[in-house]
């Protein structure tokens, strides 16, 4: 079964700390992947994504993913975080080049930035 | 942000009793989805619409009905509520006949089943 694994699910930062979390998923065809941000209390706001093109995809906020096809890997990162970066962070990919309609999350990563 | 309400954002029920949730877009967007999040297991797809009337099962279907009658409106029915239930629920739509298209997501309701 396709999934999306996210190895860290708590991560502890200082402010200014370069931020790296990890995101693999599981599906040999084309995809398309996401990085989903939800700060406390809210909803899912959408980071970046990366449908073709270039595999290093810059999204709000400073964040950047790059894709390795290689690897199946969508790492997200961020060289330096704020305290307003705590928040927790979902991967997310959806099969196909097009058209697709159904999204497998990863079970997501807590992030805490400490001031 | 994206036109998405769901309502109501909050409720307590009893164990037994039915709940309908309520979920609606003001963006025409083709795909609507639902989503129970629980800690440790992130989202989990609990069925979606692709259509008026054209709904499908998501991983974790058991135990919930969904309803399309207008393109705005999507409905979660939980048929008898359980205590596993007990969760927050978030609605989300789409358009991929755009092209590939990310979700947006809704506020979320929060359920508690005593």
């Amino acid at each position: 079964a396709q999934s999306v694994s996210q190895h860290n699910h708590h991560v502890i930062l200082s402010e200014a700390a370069s931020l790296e979390l990890g995101c693999n998923y599981s599906y040999g065809g084309t995809v398309n992947l996401f990085w989903y941000v939800q700060y406390p209390g809210q909803h899912l706001q959408l980071l970046l994504k990366y449908f073709s093109g270039d595999p290093l995809v810059k999204g709000i906020k400073g964040f950047e993913a790059e894709f390795i096809k290689s690897k199946f890997s969508f790492n997200l990162r961020k060289p330096s975080v704020q305290w307003s970066d705590t928040a927790e962070y979902f991967c997310a990919f959806s099969k196909g080049a097009s058209g697709t309609y159904k999204y497998i999350f990863g079970t997501g990563t807590r992030l805490k930035v400490l001031a | 942000d994206a036109g998405i309400t769901q309502s109501p954002r909050h409720k307590v029920t009893e164990t037994g009793t039915p709940v309908t949730l309520r979920c609606h877009q003001t963006e025409n967007h083709r795909y609507m989805y639902w989503y129970r999040q629980d800690p440790g297991h992130g989202l989990r797809l609990i069925h979606y619409s692709y259509g008026v009337k054209d709904t499908d099962k998501g991983e974790v279907s058991d135990g919930y009905s969904v309803s399309r009658s207008k393109t705005e409106d999507f409905l979660l029915t939980l048929e008898s509520a359980t205590s596993s239930q007990t969760s927050v629920y978030f609605c989300a739509i789409s358009d991929p006949g755009t092209g590939v298209a990310e979700q947006y997501f809704g506020p979320g309701t929060r359920l508690t089943v005593t």
